[in-house]
């Protein structure tokens, strides 16, 4: 059963425009969301993340938007750039008490920004 | 040093054999995950590290799997008996003790394990 799903397994984005990953989850437990990056024989890099108290985070490029009600994150990049071209995963943990710590991933989605 | 450190960052052993995966926090994170990610999915969770306290292990997929952590830095994870399931890169990750405010890990480049 998967708790954090990225629908879209690959994406191709023009240089210049709007790249948006999205990402939808079932745990209402969740309270803690990010998004990592990940280049090929690299390990993911920490993105931007989102507490579930907000419902948008903004650094620089990136926003994360977060829809409780719906359980659904995104994440926008603008403008999308070629060496943005990775792949994106969504994670989320939350609760109190033991297993709080844990990230809980989708499959990913591999974005292409072509120039 | 300065980022999480992964060796070797390639196996390839056959079914049956033991294999030993390493992972060198960044110093002063006391705690150390090892996640891994098999062809096509998401990372899954394995075990879990924080400074003194007993490991959570609840991630582990089968007894063949086991982890030690000494000296609250360098993590060995084990896998007896391969499989060819087991086939994955292992990712290991270190953070500062979990804030609300501080939660990215930072992950190592990973073990590409092949059992053929």
């Amino acid at each position: 059963d998967q708790q954090v799903k990225q629908n879209s397994p690959s994406l191709s984005v023009q240089e210049g425009r709007i790249s948006i990953l999205n990402c939808d989850y079932t745990n209402s437990m969740f309270d803690y969301f990010l998004w990592y990056k990940k280049y090929p024989a690299e390990g993911p890099t920490f993105l931007i993340s989102i507490s579930s108290i907000k419902d948008k985070n903004e650094d620089g490029r990136f926003t994360v938007f977060l829809n409780k009600s719906a359980k659904h994150l995104s994440l926008h990049i603008v403008p999308s750039q070629p060496g943005d071209s990775a792949v994106y995963f969504c994670a989320a943990s939350g609760g109190a008490g033991a297993g709080s710590y844990q990230l809980t991933f989708g499959k990913g989605t591999k974005l292409s920004v072509i120039p | 040093g300065a980022g999480v450190s992964q060796s070797p960052s390639n196996k390839v052993t056959e079914k049956g054999k033991d294999v030993e995966l390493r992972c060198d926090p960044i110093s002063g994170h006391t705690a150390l995950y090892w996640y891994r990610q098999s062809l096509g999915q998401g990372l899954e969770f394995l075990i879990y590290f924080q400074g003194n306290s007993a490991p959570d292990k609840s991630g582990l997929p089968s007894d063949r799997f086991s982890a030690e952590r000494t000296g609250g830095s360098v993590s060995t994870l084990t896998i007896q008996r391969t499989q060819q399931e087991d086939s994955a890169v292992y990712l290991c990750a270190s953070s500062r003790f979990r804030t609300e405010a501080d939660y990215g890990y930072t992950f190592g480049s990973g073990t590409r394990l092949t059992v053929v």
